[in-house]
């Protein structure tokens, strides 16, 4: 099993672009979610879902968009990019014994 | 709602020395509680957790936490520090079996001074 994976590992935007993180599990995992870490401030909750189809917004979704048309991708989309977007994004899924792996983080950059 | 409050944003302790970082968490129903390790330029890796039954549980890496329900704690401890234990501790909390979502503590910086 590669787990949890997602790309790129680093991106530079400038302001107003947008983009999509890719995220992918190969565990059969129903639920999946997007956290963005800033420096202080730990782990936040941007979007999730508890299976295909299904999503729901967690913390700080504004500014993302999220679909889960099939069980192991779960994209995030960054409509207009913005500076305070600036953070490395984790890409999690959870088992059915309520473990979250997470991958391995993309770093993105907005300038 | 769940909340979960990390002490002290950074630790240092001398190598082979107690280690012990501190986690508070608020639940509404019974919790499940996490420890996840993250070395620099990595994700989280999960050290342990705790969902029902005994309270004491032991992790990867010789670490162990007791969750202490009058105390709403779950403290991270291992008795004897190690260099490779340098890292960022993140403690977590999810609504248990009948939630979906996990909040994060702020994290905490462990240094092992040789």
């Amino acid at each position: 099993n590669a787990g949890v994976t997602q790309t790129p590992k680093f991106q530079v935007l400038k302001t107003g672009q947008s983009m999509t993180l890719q995220c992918a599990q190969d565990m059969n995992h129903e639920y999946m979610s997007w956290y963005r870490q800033d420096p202080g401030m730990g782990l936040r909750l941007i979007h999730y879902s508890v299976g295909a189809g299904i999503t729901d917004q967690g913390e700080v979704p504004n500014g993302y968009n999220v679909s889960r048309s099939t069980t192991e991708d779960f994209p995030l989309r960054l409509l207009s990019a913005a500076p305070s977007q600036t953070s490395v994004y984790f890409c999690a899924s959870k088992s059915s014994t309520d473990t979250q792996y997470f991958g391995p983080g993309t770093r993105l950059t907005v300038l | 709602a769940q909340s979960v409050t990390q002490l002290g944003s950074h630790v240092s302790v001398s190598e082979g020395a107690l280690v012990l970082l501190r986690c508070n968490y608020s639940s509404s129903v019974p919790p499940y509680l996490f420890w996840y390790v993250q070395y620099p330029n990595q994700g989280l890796q999960l050290l342990l957790k705790y969902t029902t039954g005994a309270t004491l549980v032991k992790g990867i890496n010789g670490f162990e936490a007791e969750f202490k329900k009058s105390e709403t704690s779950f403290h991270l401890t291992k008795p004897s520090a190690h260099m490779s234990d340098a890292a960022e501790y993140f403690c977590a909390v999810s609504e248990g079996y009948t939630g979906n979502q996990f909040y994060f503590g702020t994290g905490t910086s462990l240094t092992v001074i040789p």
